[in-house]
């Protein structure tokens, strides 16, 4: 799977935009983008994820570039429950094994204040 | 709650001794995965199946980890012969693999282990 870069940490205003980037300039074209946030303690929790069409749900966007070597998650409205670390993973979709499971990095810290 | 879960949610065992976990994925779904997950790092992949089948081990799953899914639905991670370096997260993601198409993992809350 293509490495991503994410920043280590951010910081958003309670009812503000988040804007989360993510780097990922060697994907390959049948690679997908995938967005998961992990609350602390919890599990992961898939957000959303695309090709190289924006999607958007109720969660939150997902602004892919037309070169498709960077994207941003967007919560619209961010509030304190969105604290947590944000995870960028691109992967290929496939039904072969060895192509599915989920390499995680770093991710961003996100920290939502009043 | 239709969602993967996993018991027990917490254990404290002393070195030396065997552990299992239990995950139940989300009804009907084909792909059932395994990681790990210690402190201030991404989750790791372990192993994961397809119905019954264990189709990929990590290099990390050493020979006192082993995984099984009996009947293509729940699954058991057992550690023998625990160390302190096991104290970790373990998390199960499970999945419906249609073939040709995407596929999204869910994951539980994970059972929190630590090795005295």
């Amino acid at each position: 799977d293509a490495k991503t870069t994410q920043p280590p940490s951010m910081d958003c205003a309670e009812g503000r935009a988040a804007n989360l980037p993510c780097n990922h300039s060697t994907i390959s074209g049948n690679e997908y983008v995938y967005w998961y946030r992990q609350i602390h303690s919890q599990g992961p929790q898939y957000i959303i994820h695309g090709l190289k069409n924006n999607e958007t749900n109720e969660m939150a966007s997902l602004i892919i570039t037309e070169d498709r070597k960077s994207s941003t998650l967007i919560l619209p409205h961010a509030t304190l429950r969105d604290t947590a670390v944000y995870y960028c993973i691109v992967r290929v979709a496939g039904f072969s094994g060895g192509y599915n499971k989920l390499i995680f990095g770093a991710g961003t810290r996100l920290a939502v204040h009043p | 709650d239709t969602g993967v879960s996993q018991d027990p949610r917490h254990k404290i065992t002393k070195r030396g001794q065997n552990v299992t976990f239990r995950c139940d994925p989300i009804s009907e779904h084909n792909r059932l995965y395994w990681y790990r997950q210690t402190l201030g790092q991404g989750p790791e992949f372990l192993t994961y199946f397809q119905n019954e089948a264990q189709l990929e081990k990590s290099r990390l799953l050493s020979d006192r980890f082993s995984a099984e899914r009996p009947k293509g639905s729940f699954s058991t991670l057992e550690i023998q012969r625990t160390e302190q370096g096991d104290s970790a997260m373990y998390l199960c993601a499970s999945s419906l693999a249609m073939g040709g198409g995407q596929e999204t993992q869910y994951f539980g809350p994970g059972t929190r282990l630590l090795v005295l």
